[in-house]
């Protein structure tokens, strides 16, 4: 069974902090993998999808790396602000049949 | 603006009704998604179509059915054959399925909600 994990499950930080979380996926079969920023009565929205080992993305202040080998990828926020104050999630794409397998998501609140 | 649009927002059914929950978008994209969010839950995969006159089960599909007669449309159908219905209910679109390097756009969703 497929599964992707994300921590922490939450996280409370001030307004400045630069804060990460992260992704694990199975390492074998890779395919893709999305990150996700939802924010409450919205819509998700996609951030990065990341295929390469050791790539690395950038938006903003929000970055995303990838290591494939190992099976995670961590999501960094420099400098958080209360906008950044969304769910985020992660999906991983199998090779095989290329359905995404979705995290829990990290809850991230940002105190002004 | 382009996008993807999901109605209704809230909808609330008797237990033994089918209801039907609509997605639009007007991307253009040939796939589209139904999934369901179940609190402590992942996103989970309903039913997707790849292209018009298509559409595949996905993990959970038993007590649901969908049509897919218009690239833009994508409706969900939840029967009376749902046992737990009540969920938040998200449909998405991406340009080709699961194309590497290709992203899901998302509506807002729908709470359905059996009483």
């Amino acid at each position: 069974i497929l599964n992707v994990e994300q921590s922490p499950q939450s996280l409370h930080v001030q307004e400045g902090d630069s804060t990460n979380f992260t992704c694990s996926f199975p390492s074998s079969n890779f395919y893709a993998l999305h990150w996700y920023r939802w924010e409450t009565a919205k819509s998700p929205e996609a951030l990065f999808v990341m295929t390469l080992n050791g790539d690395e993305k950038k938006k903003g202040r929000i970055s995303a790396t990838l290591n494939t080998k190992e099976g995670y990828s961590y999501l960094y926020i420099k400098g958080s602000q209360p906008e950044d104050s969304a769910t985020y999630l992660c999906a991983f794409n199998a090779g095989n049949n290329r359905k995404l397998i979705w995290g829990l998501g990290t809850s991230l609140a940002v105190n002004p | 603006d382009g996008g993807i649009t999901q109605s209704p927002k809230y909808l609330f059914r008797k237990e033994g009704q089918n209801v039907t929950l609509s997605c639009e978008q007007n991307l253009n994209h040939d796939a589209m998604y139904w999934y369901r969010q179940d609190p402590g839950q992942g996103l989970r995969l309903i039913y997707y179509s790849q292209i018009v006159n298509d559409f595949q089960k996905g993990d959970i599909a038993e007590g649901y059915s969908v049509s897919r007669e218009k690239k833009e449309s994508f409706p969900l159908t939840v029967t009376s054959a749902q046992k737990n219905p009540t969920a938040f209910y998200l449909c998405a679109s991406s340009l080709i399925r699961w194309g590497q390097n290709t992203e899901a756009f998302f509506g807002q969703g729908t709470r359905l909600t059996v009483v």
